[in-house]
């Protein structure tokens, strides 16, 4: 069975301080997805990144960074500079990358992240 | 516009109504979905349409009756709920059953 965790349930911090949120998982599959979503307060969850499993370059898309690392079964992700409009829940998920496994994420509790200015 | 729309946005109902949830995506998708957003629990996968056929029903309760009458367009019916359904229902289409699922802002219901 697949599982992720998101320690972290809520972070408040700063306006341009840096936050990381921490994601570990767990799956029997060689292969699979990983995902970043965030849920602002209006509800709707909006995709930030997707990576594979065979993947483990990091990312870094302007503000924001991610952290995959294999042997931890973790991937984790960095806001730097943090401003008040990263306010949200983020949450991470696992799928997996074959076709006849259907398109099943596993989500992990999320994050609350808090930025005051 | 986003590309996947629910309405109702908030949703009061009792337990012994009948009402209907709405979800349509603008974004060409052939695979579609229901999920479960409560308070205590992580996001629960509901249901899973792929070309309007039903692939995946997470042993969901029979007053949740889910119905996906073209690619763009996902309904969930809901009927005898109990309070514990209160819940944020989401929706969410996909290019196809491997590809990044897109989310609308979902309905937020509160059954008394």
């Amino acid at each position: 069975a697949q599982k992720v965790t998101q320690a972290q349930t809520e972070i408040s911090v700063v306006e341009k301080e840096d936050v990381t949120l921490d994601c570990v998982y767990e799956t029997r599959d060689t292969t699979y997805y990983l995902f970043w979503y965030k849920q602002p307060p209006s509800g709707e969850l909006v995709f930030l990144i997707r990576r594979n499993s065979f993947d483990e370059q990091n990312e870094i898309s302007g503000r924001y960074s991610w952290n995959f690392q294999k042997s931890t079964s973790s991937f984790n992700f960095t806001i730097t500079a943090s401003q008040v409009v990263d306010s949200a829940v983020y949450f991470c998920a696992l799928s997996e990358a074959l076709i006849a496994a259907g398109n099943k994420l596993t989500f992990g509790g999320g994050t609350r992240v808090l930025v005051k200015p | 516009e986003t590309g996947v729309t629910q309405t109702p946005r908030h949703l009061v109902m009792g337990m012994t109504n009948k009402k209907s949830l709405k979800c349509e995506q603008h974004l060409g998708h052939n695979a579609m979905y229901w999920y479960k957003q409560s308070a205590k629990k992580p996001l629960e996968l509901m249901f899973v349409y792929n070309f309007k056929e039903q692939t995946e029903n997470n042993s969901v309760p029979s007053r949740f009756s889910p119905e996906c009458p073209n690619s763009s367009h996902l309904f969930l019916h809901l009927h005898t709920l109990q309070p514990e359904d209160s819940a944020l229902y989401l929706c969410a289409s996909s290019q196809d059953r491997v590809n990044i699922q897109y989310f609308g802002a979902g309905t937020r219901l509160s059954v008394l």
